[in-house]
């Protein structure tokens, strides 16, 4: 199986733009979360998803971020608009759901806010 | 915050020694599982002990928990260059499906 695909890997762009971030979890898994890194922060969850339903979006740090899940192969990340401080790594995940399953990272995409 | 902490933040030890990184937690769980990361890359899954388990391998990794303590540890025999790499522990509770992560450690392997 081809593991969590996440584009872009990079993405610079100057503040007050659109960033859409997209993830494709691992077929057959039912639960998807977003992740942001940080170095001051670490790693922090801001949303995820069961059987495409958001589920707990609490993490998403403000109303600029916003998450969707149409369909279980597909799941997008947007800030609009985005600020130098929303620099970061950010990750999908996936898993087959249920409690405490492990969870399959991404690769990530790397933004930076300029 | 449910977020685990490890402990040390970094460690930088010989090619063939051991590396041992300890995590603890502030609530009841219904498993931990420690992750690896490599530099610019995705986190990947290790291992996962259940909380009425008390010890674990896998290859050159163990793991014990002590729920007791609220406590696990991470223990990589026989360290490897490639072994380089940060390590992150993570709790799950009962009735979720999210992971609380840990801040995570460094391991620096020397060759």
């Amino acid at each position: 199986d081809a593991g969590v695909i996440q584009s872009p890997r990079h993405e610079v762009t100057e503040m007050g733009q659109e960033v859409t971030l997209r993830c494709k979890p691992i077929s057959g898994h039912n639960s998807l979360f977003w992740y942001r890194q940080t170095m001051m922060r670490g790693l922090e969850l801001l949303i995820y998803f069961n059987n495409n339903v958001p589920i707990d979006d609490s993490g998403m740090p403000e109303d600029r971020f916003s998450a969707k899940m149409p369909n279980a192969s597909f799941s997008t990340l947007k800030i609009q608009p985005s600020e130098p401080r929303d620099s970061a790594v950010y990750f999908c995940a996936s898993s087959i759901g249920g409690d405490g399953q492990p969870q399959h990272f991404g690769d990530g995409t790397r933004l930076s806010i300029l | 915050s449910q977020q685990g902490e490890e402990d040390p933040q970094a460690l930088s030890i010989q090619e063939g020694e051991n590396a041992t990184m300890n995590c603890s937690y502030k609530t009841s769980i219904n498993n931990l599982q420690w992750y690896r990361q490599n530099s610019g890359r995705g986190l990947v899954h290790l291992i996962l002990i259940r909380s009425n388990e008390r010890e674990k391998h896998s290859g050159r990794l163990r793991v014990t928990l002590d729920t007791s303590k609220k406590s696990s540890s991470l223990l990589i025999t026989a360290s490897r260059a490639a072994d380089t790499a940060s390590y992150f522990c993570a709790t799950a509770l009962t009735g979720a499906n999210n992971l609380f992560f840990g801040t995570g450690t460094r391991l620096t392997v020397i060759p």
